[in-house]
């Protein structure tokens, strides 16, 4: 059964258009965690959520946003996508953050903009 | 800083061991983990290894840890053609509580 959701698999956006992305787990965690993967690139941590907590990474752009309405839904919204925010967008979850917590891994969601 | 680095490609023949090799920075780093990624999907964990141990072994699966070097290892034995995949190695980062990732290790697995 699966426990990280992410939908759509793929998604084809234009330049400048919003575009949201879906995630949904079924694992009850508190933590859920965005990252962008880039082609042949590490996975890279945009933002995480600690229950309703929002922690921004550092370096993560302003053009990028996210919203937890509740345990299990969590969305990454890209208000003005450009060429080079095409990647693969993965979330995870945890029981809690740091530790020992193993992070569950959604399938992805491929990026294309045109 | 946190870093860690892997060597991008490996090849070898179905049924010889596969060894993917990984060195990390952060020595704070309590939890490191293998992650697999076959094409066009998501991250599934192979395993972990808690910092105070030098070895763990899973079926097939063996990690080596050398705290002093900081160096990781992941053994694949009789690697099949299903093995094929990339392999990330990750570190608990101890400042900030994340994963750091490498930028993983592409297996090839020939017949």
């Amino acid at each position: 059964d699966a426990m990280v959701i992410q939908n759509p698999r793929y998604q084809v956006t234009q330049f400048g258009k919003p575009v949201t992305l879906s995630c949904s787990q079924t694992l009850n965690h508190n933590v859920m965690y965005w990252y962008q993967q880039k082609s042949s690139q590490a996975p890279k941590l945009l933002f995480h959520y600690y229950d309703k907590d929002f922690n921004n990474e550092a370096d993560t752009p302003d053009n990028f946003q996210s919203r937890r309405p509740n345990t299990s839904f969590c969305f990454l919204d890209i208000r003005s996508p450009g060429l080079g925010d095409a990647a693969m967008y993965l979330c995870a979850t945890s029981t809690n953050w740091g530790g020992s917590e193993t992070q569950y891994f959604g399938p992805g969601t491929r990026l294309l903009v045109l | 800083g946190e870093d860690v680095e892997q060597s991008l490609f490996l090849s070898v023949r179905e049924g010889d061991s596969s060894v993917i090799n990984c060195t990390y920075t952060d020595s704070s780093s309590t939890y490191l983990y293998w992650y697999k990624q076959e094409p066009g999907a998501g991250l599934q964990l192979l395993t972990y290894i808690f910092s105070n141990m030098d070895m763990k072994q899973d079926q097939r699966l063996t990690v080596l840890l050398n705290k002093k070097d900081k160096h990781l290892s992941l053994r694949i034995a009789d690697t099949q053609t299903g093995d094929s995949a990339i392999y990330f190695c990750a570190e608990l980062g101890g400042s900030q509580g994340n994963l750091i990732f490498g930028k993983g290790t592409k297996l090839s697995v020939k017949p």
